[in-house]
């Protein structure tokens, strides 16, 4: 049984360069999320994919951040110029979806991506 | 104003005493889910239990429990005959049957729980 799988687990960068994340989600699953977290918070929703489609973005996603899951399969997050305040963990969760909206939607969570941007 | 309320953000417990987890919660829509995760060091978050609104039992898996005060919108955690391997921070989290915005999980700022030997 292999759960979600995110990499790199770790990544440092300079401020103004580009930083893409990947993310595997359980195989079967459907729906794809992108959370962030920073120190001392809970994580915050970024967007979510069912299938290939974006269907939501949260307004903390500014222009400079960019998700795709071409095949419906994989997810990547790019950041652009990244920034400082981009520094935070990026928690990549999947769930598998049938039907109509649930509230009892479990979201399986990867080990996340932690940006740190000097 | 903040959906979810975690006022405890850390707790040391003593190894084999129960634990209880603080969480409030604010929504106006009568279909809602509560969820639970513990997330270690290592980063990963484990979902650990969920409550329904309409869920007529309190929820119960293994060690874990929650008391789901409905009225008080309330959903502790309690975690039974704590072990050094329940240190971890514990967030409280939950889903709308409306949504209005995010179809994620809505999550509070979490409590770090130190479990001393």
């Amino acid at each position: 049984d292999t759960g979600v799988s995110q990499n790199p687990r770790h990544k440092i960068t300079k401020r103004g360069q580009n930083v893409t994340f990947r993310c595997d989600p359980i195989s079967e699953h459907n729906r794809l999320y992108w959370y962030r977290q920073t120190l001392g918070q809970g994580p915050e929703f970024l967007t979510y994919f069912q299938n290939e489609a974006q269907l939501e973005k949260s307004r903390l996603l500014s222009d400079r951040f960019s998700a795709e899951r071409p095949k419906g399969s994989f997810s990547t997050l790019e950041i652009q110029r990244t920034e400082q305040g981009d520094s935070a963990m990026y928690l990549c969760a999947s769930s598998r979806r049938q039907g109509a909206r649930t509230v009892n939607e479990k979201l399986f969570f990867g080990s996340g991506t932690q940006l740190s941007v000097l | 104003a903040q959906k979810i309320t975690q006022t405890q953000p850390g707790m040391f417990v003593q190894e084999k005493e129960a634990v209880t987890l603080d969480c409030t919660y604010d929504t106006s829509d009568p279909s809602y889910g509560l969820f639970w995760y513990k997330q270690p060091s290592s980063g990963e978050m484990i979902f650990l239990i969920y409550q329904g609104s309409y869920d007529q039992q309190n929820a119960t898996e293994g060690r874990y429990s929650l008391n789901f005060q409905k009225a008080r919108k309330s959903a502790n955690l309690v975690i039974s005959a704590s072990q050094l391997g329940d240190s971890a921070m514990y967030f409280c989290a939950m889903r709308e049957r409306s949504g209005g915005g995010a179809d994620g999980l809505t999550f509070g700022k979490g409590t770090h729980l130190i479990i001393q030997p």
